[in-house]
């Protein structure tokens, strides 16, 4: 089973700051990493798929990198509306395994 | 419009069974793999299981499989999660999902399931 470590665990940040998140998984899983961002009350939404593809509709603010074992997601310019917890999520293989989570808050 | 609708959450009483639904629609249902992935009230997510299109193949996060089935009935647009032998530590919010395999862009709303006496 892969382990995802994810962090950090929570972040404050200001609008219009640079936001980074980083998850490191214990097996090599090419580039088999999915970002979902989930709001209070909401389903999580899928923002960025295997590959680093932004998902249509997501805005370029958003972005991710990493290849193997170590990987980014990248919010540039963050605004008020993307508050909520961020999970990484590994698709190379079953069981499909997540990080922890990280909870943004705009001050 | 893709819509995945859970029902069937509630209070149980450890040691019971339950059944969730997921009824789909606004796609093909029998061209994609679905899964189940839960979120306890810590926030933590898991990956519960998947099927194969055609109901043919299986599979379970090894510390469920013991106790969690999934089905589907692709008549029905239908996917299920048979729950057995429930603890307290099966209390979440439980969603329906659709792929492309192990990357799912589209969530139901989630189903609460509570285990408690």
């Amino acid at each position: 089973e892969t382990t995802v470590t994810q962090s950090p665990a929570s972040l404050s940040m200001a609008v219009g700051e640079k936001v980074s998140i980083s998850c490191k998984t214990s097996t090599d899983i090419d580039d088999d990493m999915n970002w979902y961002q989930q709001k209070s009350g909401e389903a999580p939404k899928l923002l960025i798929s295997e590959g680093n593809t932004l998902r249509p509709g997501v805005p370029s603010r958003f972005s991710s990198s990493g290849y193997g074992t170590d990987f980014v997601f990248t919010i540039n310019n963050v605004l008020l509306g993307d508050e909520g917890i961020y999970y990484c999520q590994q698709s190379d293989n079953v069981p499909y395994t997540f990080g922890a989570g990280t909870k943004l808050e705009l001050k | 419009e893709v819509q995945l609708v859970e029902s069937g959450g509630g209070l149980v009483q450890p040691g019971a069974s339950l059944k969730l639904s997921c009824v789909a629609s606004g796609f093909t249902f029998s061209d994609y793999w679905m899964s189940w992935v839960r979120q306890t009230p810590g926030k933590t997510m898991e990956w519960i299981g998947d099927i194969k299109y055609d109901g043919s193949y299986t599979n379970y996060a090894p510390s469920l499989k013991n106790r969690f089935t999934i089905s589907r009935d692709n008549a029905k647009s239908t996917l299920y999660l048979q729950m057995s032998n429930v603890r307290s530590e099966d209390t979440a919010t439980y969603y329906c999902t659709r792929g492309p395999t192990g990357s799912w862009g589209y969530w139901g709303q989630g189903v609460m399931v509570t285990v408690s006496s």
